[in-house]
């Protein structure tokens, strides 16, 4: 199906570990987002990319790595991961510049003990 | 301070209602504005995307946009239980820049 699929939507880890959360669209839209959603602070920008190879932090990028080698996948890489990190991730994807909407997938609620 | 403030509610009216819900901004250059719903355990979908000052309107749903003042509101007329659900204000830069969201509750 065409859309943007985000895996797994549940991960529960413990602090220290790695954990990578996947996200693959299918338009093949240039632009590729990860936000973050917690309590009281709503959707926080993690890191952006506008094309294969070509990635950029956002506000909240500390203990996150990315990657993008194919335009249609861009994950997300917790290092390390911290009890702070305990959130919901949303990837997103936009066809072009900044007067395109956004599409998102429904996230992936993550726990880390 | 964040660039897009909003009111997290929540809000709850009765079925047939008219809802308001409402953000205002401070980053003057940004030009598109966008709603968002958001159900439970979903991820935002779009709900309306309007540029410029004043209306849209698509349906029961009216977005409206005061640069001079900027404030950004959305309107729900006729509003349902369906209805209920966070609602999500953006405006539009490299990123979208996300108030934190009105939870609405629509009572039948």
């Amino acid at each position: 199906d065409a859309g943007i699929t985000q895996s797994p939507r549940y991960k529960i880890t413990e602090t220290g570990r790695q954990v990578t959360l996947m996200c693959h669209q299918t338009w093949s839209h240039s632009y590729m987002f990860w936000y973050r959603q917690d309590l009281g602070h709503g959707l926080r920008l993690i890191y952006y990319s506008a094309a294969a190879d070509i990635t950029d932090k956002g506000e909240v990028s500390d203990g996150y790595v990315v990657s993008r080698s194919k335009t249609e996948n861009f994950p997300l890489t917790l290092e390390s991961a911290t009890r702070s990190q305990t959130s919901v991730y949303f990837c997103a994807s936009r066809a072009g510049a900044g007067n395109q909407p956004q599409h998102f997938g429904d996230g992936t609620r993550l726990s880390i003990l | 301070q964040k660039e897009v403030e909003q009111d997290p509610g929540p809000l709850s009216v009765p079925e047939g209602a008219i809802v308001s819900l409402n953000c205002t901004y401070s980053n003057s250059a940004f030009q598109y504005f966008m709603w968002y719903r958001q159900y439970s355990r979903k991820g935002p979908e779009l709900l309306m995307y309007t540029y410029s000052s004043g209306n849209k309107e698509d349906g029961r749903f009216t977005a409206q946009v005061d640069k001079s003042s900027k404030y950004i509101s959305l309107f729900i007329r006729d509003s349902q239980p369906s209805d209920s659900a966070t609602y999500l204000c953006a405006d539009s830069g490299y990123a979208l820049n996300f108030g934190k969201g009105t939870s609405l509750l629509v009572t039948p």
